[in-house]
């Protein structure tokens, strides 16, 4: 079992969309969790930690449940700009190791 | 402030040669990490460290060594290139990754990225 899997994509959705990613993970120590999204070919950029309570940030709400080890990203009102492949990642602890999930493609058309 | 600066951009190594990749910051983080993107996947940890003088395996740490003489620098070197080593390497650097209760771990700021093709 990966450390880390998502939703495997594409996700093609129209503008105005409302999508949700999932995300499972395996380690039950798991301390700390964060989407992040990469454009194509560039770095990955943290869009948001996730934290036990549920956060939001204008369109995004991520959300963790920690019994079932399931994390999710969810994105309203979708946008052209939001196309990208989005991250999940986790970090099982001191010394920053962070466990990549594969990512989730979003492409977001007129 | 640059933030995390790689060098080069892109190389292509012959089998059995070698380079080093440099990654430099300057936000002063004491916690720099080199990761490896296959194409359609996540990154993988290959080094770390702590801060200078020390350094720790990752996930896929093999084929590869780190150094870390300075709080600024942390190369990569990869010493008989092997086609299975054709990726994308992204440095990234982070000021401390103590988590407490549960709370946020300081984000980690990547640079742009080396792609390097073995052939």
């Amino acid at each position: 079992r990966k450390e880390v899997e998502q939703d495997p994509g594409p996700f093609n959705v129209p503008e105005g969309a409302t999508v949700a990613f999932n995300c499972t993970y395996s380690n039950s120590a798991s301390q700390s969790f964060f989407w992040y999204r990469q454009d194509c070919r560039k770095e990955p950029k943290l869009l948001m930690s996730v934290y036990s309570s549920g956060n939001e940030d204008g369109r995004f709400t991520a959300q963790l449940n920690r019994a079932s080890q399931y994390i999710s990203l969810l994105i309203r009102d979708s946008k052209l700009s939001d196309s990208a492949t989005y991250l999940c990642v986790v970090n099982i602890g001191r010394g920053g190791k962070l466990i990549f999930g594969q990512g989730t493609e979003l492409s977001v058309k007129p | 402030n640059a933030g995390v600066t790689q060098t080069p951009k892109f190389r292509i190594l012959k089998i059995g040669q070698s380079m080093t990749l440099q990654c430099t910051q300057d936000m002063n983080h004491n916690y720099m990490y080199w990761y490896r993107q296959d194409p359609g996947m996540g990154l993988k940890l290959i080094y770390y460290s702590v801060g200078a003088g020390i350094t720790d395996k990752g996930e896929v740490p093999n084929g590869y060594n780190v150094s870390r003489s300075t709080t600024e620098d942390f190369p990569l070197r990869l010493e008989l290139a092997a086609p299975s080593q054709t990726s994308v390497y992204f440095c990234a650097s982070s000021y401390d990754s103590f988590v407490t209760g549960g709370g946020r771990t300081d984000t980690q700021y990547f640079g742009p990225g080396t792609r390097l093709t073995v052939l």
